[in-house]
């Protein structure tokens, strides 16, 4: 059962355009979704993340979307650079009174921006 | 800052062997993650150390694998009689604890198990 699902598997966009990336989850408790960058040959690198209390978070070039009623969210990326091509994690994790917080990632979403 | 530090970066082992891979957490961490990596699977939580006491080790398969945290600078992960579907990259994720969430990934050993 996968419980944090990505879309699209990859997505190519031109460089300046606004790349979507689509997350959606099905445990409710899920509580905190944070985004993942990685490059080939390193670990995953921590992009940006958000509350469930909180609809938007934005942090430069990116933000997050989050709909909890529909378990949905999305990462836009603004003025995509070749730079930002890599794959993209949606994770999220559950505070069960503060004794778990493990993260359960979705499949990842390879970016690749053309010049 | 150095990041979270693993070791080796790559191993090598035989069918059989045991293999040891090493996580120096970010200092003043004091919860430390074991997570794999795989094509097919994708990312996957082993354990979880926290004070270095083992919180959570329901990902870990229940035979040839275990893990310790000795003391708050280093965890292991081990894999006795190493079979090839543990060829995997293993990743050590570290996090302040008190409140925050952040968990920070160190590169990877990239276990392969001929």
């Amino acid at each position: 059962q996968q419980q944090v699902r990505q879309s699209p598997q990859s997505l190519t966009v031109w460089e300046g355009e606004t790349a979507i990336l689509n997350c959606s989850y099905e445990n409710s408790a899920f509580d905190y979704f944070p985004w993942y960058q990685q490059f080939p040959g390193e670990g995953p690198a921590l992009l940006i993340a958000i509350r469930s209390v909180s609809d938007k978070k934005e942090d430069g070039r990116f933000t997050i979307f989050f709909n909890k009623r529909e378990k949905k969210l999305s990462l836009h990326i603004t003025d995509s650079q070749p730079g930002d091509s890599a794959t993209y994690f949606c994770a999220a994790s559950a505070d069960s009174g503060g004794s778990n917080y493990k993260l359960t990632f979705g499949k990842g979403t390879l970016l690749t921006v053309t010049p | 800052n150095a990041g979270v530090i693993q070791t080796p970066r790559h191993k090598v082992t035989g069918k059989g062997q045991e293999a040891t891979l090493w996580c120096e957490p970010i200092s003043g961490h004091s919860a430390v993650f074991w997570y794999r990596q795989t094509i097919v699977q994708g990312l996957e939580f082993l354990t979880y150390f926290r004070n270095q006491a083992p919180i959570d080790d329901s990902g870990m398969p229940k035979e040839r694998f275990s893990a310790q945290m000795p003391n708050q600078s280093h965890s292991t992960l081990k894999i006795q009689s190493t079979q090839p579907q543990d060829s995997a990259v293993y990743l050590c994720a570290s996090s302040y604890w008190g409140g925050s969430y952040e968990q920070y990934f160190g590169p990877g050993t990239r276990l392969t198990v001929l």
